[in-house]
C-alpha cells in the first residue's frame, strides 16, 4: 500500500539546535517527494521537492532533504533552527504520472523555543 | 508564485444546513482541483479530484451526494457540504494544479464547525 510515515509527531527544540525530521515512504515505482510547511494560521507551502538528479535537495529558508532510495527515506534537515520555524511539516510522495495523487504523512509539529 | 484562495476561511452552521466553500486560483488557470479534509493532528486526506467541465472523481468512502463538487471554470471550484452534521466539522483544503505545471498549490483552508 502507498503510504508515508513521519516518525515524530511533535518535536521541541531550542533556537540554534539542529533539526532532522524523519520521513519514510512506501510506493511502487519512481517517485516525486515533497516537504510542505504549514505555519500557524497559514496555508501549506512547498518547502522543497525531489524529482530526479542530485538526491540532496536544498529548499527555502535553509532547509534541505536527502533522498536515500535504498532506505525509502526523505529526511528533512536544517543545521540551525529559528523561532520562526515553528510550524507543522508534512512529507509527501507522488508517482511520476501527472494524474498520480499526492499522499501525505501525518505531519510533524515543530515547536522552537526562543 | 501561484496563489489559491478559499472562501470563507471559517464557517459555523447549524446541523442540517448546507455550506458552500469556494476555491479560486487567482493568477493561473487550474485544469485540475483537489479537495482535502484534515482532521486535528492528522494528515490531509484527499476527498475528490475535479477537472474543469467534468464530474469530480471521489475517493473511496467519500459520499458524492453529501460533498458536491463543481468545477465550472478554470479558476473556480466549489465544495458544498449538504445537510451538514457535527461529524462533518473539519478543516477543508483545496489545491489547484495548473495546466502547464505538474505541481499543486494549496489554499489556506476553510474551518467548518457544525453545531
Amino acid at each position: 500500500a502507498q503510504s508515508v510515515s513521519q516518525h515524530n509527531h511533535h518535536v521541541i527544540l531550542s533556537e540554534a539546535a539542529s533539526l532532522e525530521l524523519g520521513c519514510n515512504y512506501s510506493y511502487g515505482g519512481t517517485v516525486n517527494l515533497f516537504w510542505y510547511v504549514q505555519y500557524p494560521g497559514q496555508h501549506l507551502q512547498l518547502l522543497l521537492k525531489y524529482f530526479s538528479g542530485d538526491p540532496l535537495v536544498k529548499g527555502i529558508k535553509g532547509f534541505e532533504a536527502e533522498f536515500i532510495k535504498s532506505k525509502f527515506s526523505f529526511n528533512l534537515r536544517k543545521p540551525s533552527v529559528q523561532w520562526s520555524d515553528t510550524a507543522e511539516y508534512f512529507c509527501a510522495v507522488k508517482g511520476w504520472n501527472r494524474d498520480d495523487k499526492i499522499i501525505f504523512g501525518k505531519g510533524t509539529r515543530l515547536h522552537i523555543l526562543p | 508564485g501561484a496563489v489559491v484562495s478559499q472562501h470563507p476561511s471559517w464557517v459555523i452552521c447549524k446541523s442540517g444546513t448546507s455550506v458552500k466553500i469556494e476555491c479560486r486560483s487567482l493568477d493561473f488557470q487550474a485544469t485540475t482541483m483537489f479537495w482535502y479534509r484534515q482532521f486535528p493532528k492528522q494528515s490531509l486526506m484527499l476527498m475528490a479530484t475535479s477537472n474543469e467541465g467534468s464530474k469530480a472523481t471521489y475517493e473511496q468512502g467519500v459520499e458524492k451526494d453529501k460533498f458536491l463538487i463543481n468545477h465550472a471554470s478554470l479558476t473556480l471550484s466549489t465544495l458544498t457540504v449538504t445537510s451538514a452534521h457535527p461529524e462533518d466539522s473539519s478543516f477543508y483544503i483545496c489545491s489547484a494544479r495548473a495546466s502547464y505545471r505538474n505541481e499543486q498549490f494549496f489554499g489556506p483552508g476553510t474551518r467548518l464547525t457544525v453545531l
